[in-house]
């Protein structure tokens, strides 16, 4: 399996513009997450899926901030309009229905600059 | 408060030494943990989980006291190759795979 695949790796965008960002779960994984991360905040979880359905969105920040997973395959992670402080790495990830221990799979990241 | 706070340093360290890097963590009902290790400029990977009786794989040690809420990662006879950021990990709800990340502590090994 090539793991989690994310597109684009960079997306230089102007502010207002639409992003979307994409992912592409390892076959057969359960949950997928969306991360964002910067220096100033690390790691955090903006929203996951579990088959298919979104569980917990709490951490979307505003409502410029969408994601759907259309199939167990594919999902999307939208702002619109962007902003300069949406700036950071998006990160997806993907991991089999917990049973103890759950690894989570990283993609490599999308590193998204808003100017 | 943060779920899951860690020192993120950095650790400044000579090839060889032993270092421990700590993590406290909010959510008592918490039930899986992990230490993951992020590369500059890479994703994270899982580098070992954490058992209520201690576990060790090679030169990495990690310990879990839940009475305190406390994880710990010991790294001893550090590598230049062990320069990293180490992301402490705890998955709050065990039925959902969900995973909540500190801030991460780096280290950064020196010859």
């Amino acid at each position: 399996d090539a793991g989690v695949i994310q597109s684009p790796r960079h997306e230089v965008t102007e502010m207002g513009q639409e992003v979307t960002l994409r992912c592409k779960p390892i076959s057969g994984h359960d949950y997928l997450f969306w991360y964002r991360q910067t220096m100033m905040r690390g790691l955090e979880l903006l929203i996951y899926f579990n088959n298919n359905v979104p569980i917990d969105d709490s951490g979307m920040p505003e409502d410029r901030f969408s994601a759907k997973m259309p199939n167990a395959s594919f999902s999307t992670l939208k702002i619109q309009p962007s902003e300069p402080r949406d700036s950071a790495v998006y990160f997806c990830a993907s991991s089999l229905r917990p049973a103890g221990a759950p690894e989570a799979f990283f993609g490599q990241g999308t590193r998204l600059t808003v100017v | 408060r943060k779920e899951v706070e860690q020192d993120p340093g950095p650790f400044n360290v000579p090839e060889g030494a032993t270092v421990a890097f700590n993590c406290t963590y909010s959510n008592s009902a918490s039930q899986s943990f992990f230490w993951y290790r992020q590369d500059c400029r890479k994703e994270p990977k899982l580098l070992m989980s954490v058992y209520s009786s201690g576990n060790e794989d090679g030169r990495f040690t990690a310990q879990l006291n839940r009475a305190s809420q406390y994880i710990s990662l010991l790294i001893r006879d550090s590598k230049l190759s062990d320069s990293a950021t180490y992301l402490c990990v705890v998955n709050a709800e065990s039925n959902t795979g969900k995973l909540i990340f500190g801030q991460g502590t780096t280290l950064q090994v020196k010859p």
